[in-house]
């Protein structure tokens, strides 16, 4: 069963344009959010994290977290090409057991 | 950054073949886990460990075991292998589970 659903499975955006992703938990026990970026051919690296109600800011990328609903978003503005990866949305259970979302395709079109 | 090294980079095996897969730090993390990516799968949880001597069961175990020798090394083992583990796997190392994880490069294994 999928714990952590990710929308849109793709997304092409324009170069200079703003680019949305979605992740939300269906399990109740989750506490701590990650957001992931893995380049074609390579091994993902954390983006951000984020672990309290509200937004978080950095650079380019802004990420928030509903804790009720268990929903976060990430948000990158002023996109790049080499933006273009596939974001993966992670969660931790409180039994420690972090488990990731299948992923968002970002295609950044100069 | 935290280093985590995968061995070997690539492995071709047949179907019921034995395998080893093997994973490093050396960053004192006391976490560690192996995930498997397939294509539309993201990353799934096989199986992962908080310390040495300590096994914890993900959500894709079967036909997977896994043993920590110590505080560094973290295998992977598939005593029967089967085309369905054909797959590209992750290892990853934190801290502490609050923590962001390190990866490896990845192995890609083929079973034939």
């Amino acid at each position: 069963q999928q714990k952590v659903q990710q929308s849109p499975e793709s997304l092409i955006v324009p170069e200079g344009g703003m680019a949305s992703l979605n992740c939300t938990s269906s399990d109740r026990n989750v506490d701590y959010f990650w957001w992931y970026r893995q380049h074609s051919g390579k091994s993902p690296k954390m983006l951000m994290s984020i672990f309290s109600n509200g937004e978080k800011e950095e650079g380019r990328f802004t990420v928030h977290l509903n804790k009720a609903s268990l929903h976060t978003s990430l948000h990158i503005r002023d996109s790049q090409p080499s933006d273009s990866a596939l974001y993966l949305c992670a969660a931790r259970r409180n039994n420690n057991r972090i488990f990731f979302g299948d992923g968002t395709q970002l295609v950044v079109k100069p | 950054e935290a280093a985590v090294t995968q061995s070997p980079r690539n492995k071709v095996t047949v179907t019921g073949g034995n395998v080893t897969l093997s994973c490093r730090q050396t960053n004192s993390h006391n976490y560690m886990y192996w995930y498997r990516q397939d294509t539309g799968h993201g990353l799934r949880l096989i199986h992962y460990s908080y310390g040495a001597g300590n096994l914890q069961i993900g959500d894709v175990p079967d036909g997977y075991k896994a043993t920590r020798t110590t505080q560094e090394d973290f295998f992977l083992l598939l005593e029967l292998a089967s085309p369905s583990q054909t797959s590209l796997y992750f290892c990853a190392s934190s801290v502490d589970s609050n923590e962001r994880l390190f990866f490896g490069h990845g192995t890609k294994l083929s079973v034939l």
